[in-house]
């Protein structure tokens, strides 16, 4: 198994730019979660999904949308990016409580 | 919504010392995990607890869901140099989504 997959590994964008970030596994997990990491700070929730077609708000999701087609992929839309999406991007998966994280994306908005 | 405070900020040990890492809450969580963060990658699950009292290890690590729901710890033995990362704790809710991080303990161990 791959686990969790995450693409672009860096991206720099453009105040205005949108992107998609892309997250997929491999392990059949119904939740899926989508996290942001500034320096010195805890993991805050964005968004999250209990299973395919179904999405729900986390803790900061202004500025962010998802999608949920498959079980198996979860895109994190940034449509105008702003300077405060500066951040690392984590994707999750899990099946019960226990969640497995992506390595992560890199995005500097300037 | 609920804060996790988590302490040390960071730690600078000799290998071979011992480390003891903790988070507290204000609010009680039905479950405790701790992961580890290493440069450039995503936090790797190292231990999870699901009881309050639970006392379990893996390897070196042990670490425990406080009686009142509230608050863990993390200890880790005879430290190695590739102990080095970055420690979170995390606490569970009711939901799968209601997930709080600990802002991280950073660990460095000296040779």
């Amino acid at each position: 198994n791959a686990g969790v997959t995450q693409t672009p590994k860096f991206r720099i964008l453009k105040i205005g730019q949108s992107m998609t970030l892309q997250c997929a596994q491999d392990m059949n997990h119904n939740y899926m979660y989508w996290y942001r990491q500034d320096p010195g700070m805890g993991l805050k929730l964005i968004y999250y999904s209990v299973g395919a077609g179904i999405t729900d708000k986390g803790e900061v999701p202004n500025g962010y949308n998802v999608s949920r087609s498959t079980t198996e992929d979860f895109p994190l839309r940034l449509e105008l990016a702003a300077p405060s999406q500066t951040s690392v991007y984590f994707c999750a998966s899990s099946l019960a409580d226990t969640q497995y994280f992506g390595p992560g994306t890199r995005l500097t908005v300037l | 919504g609920q804060q996790l405070n988590q302490s040390p900020q960071s730690m600078f040990i000799q290998e071979g010392e011992d480390v003891s890492m903790n988070c507290t809450s204000s609010s009680i969580f039905n479950t405790w995990l701790w992961y580890k963060q290493e440069p450039g990658e995503g936090p790797v699950l190292l231990i999870a607890l699901y009881k309050a009292g639970e006392l379990t290890s893996n390897g070196r690590l042990t670490a425990q869901f406080g009686i009142t729901r509230k608050d863990s710890f993390l200890n880790i033995s005879a430290s190695i140099p590739s102990d080095v990362g970055i420690y979170f704790c995390a606490g569970r809710g009711l939901n799968n989504n209601d997930m709080r991080f600990g802002a991280g303990t950073r660990l460095t161990v000296k040779p």
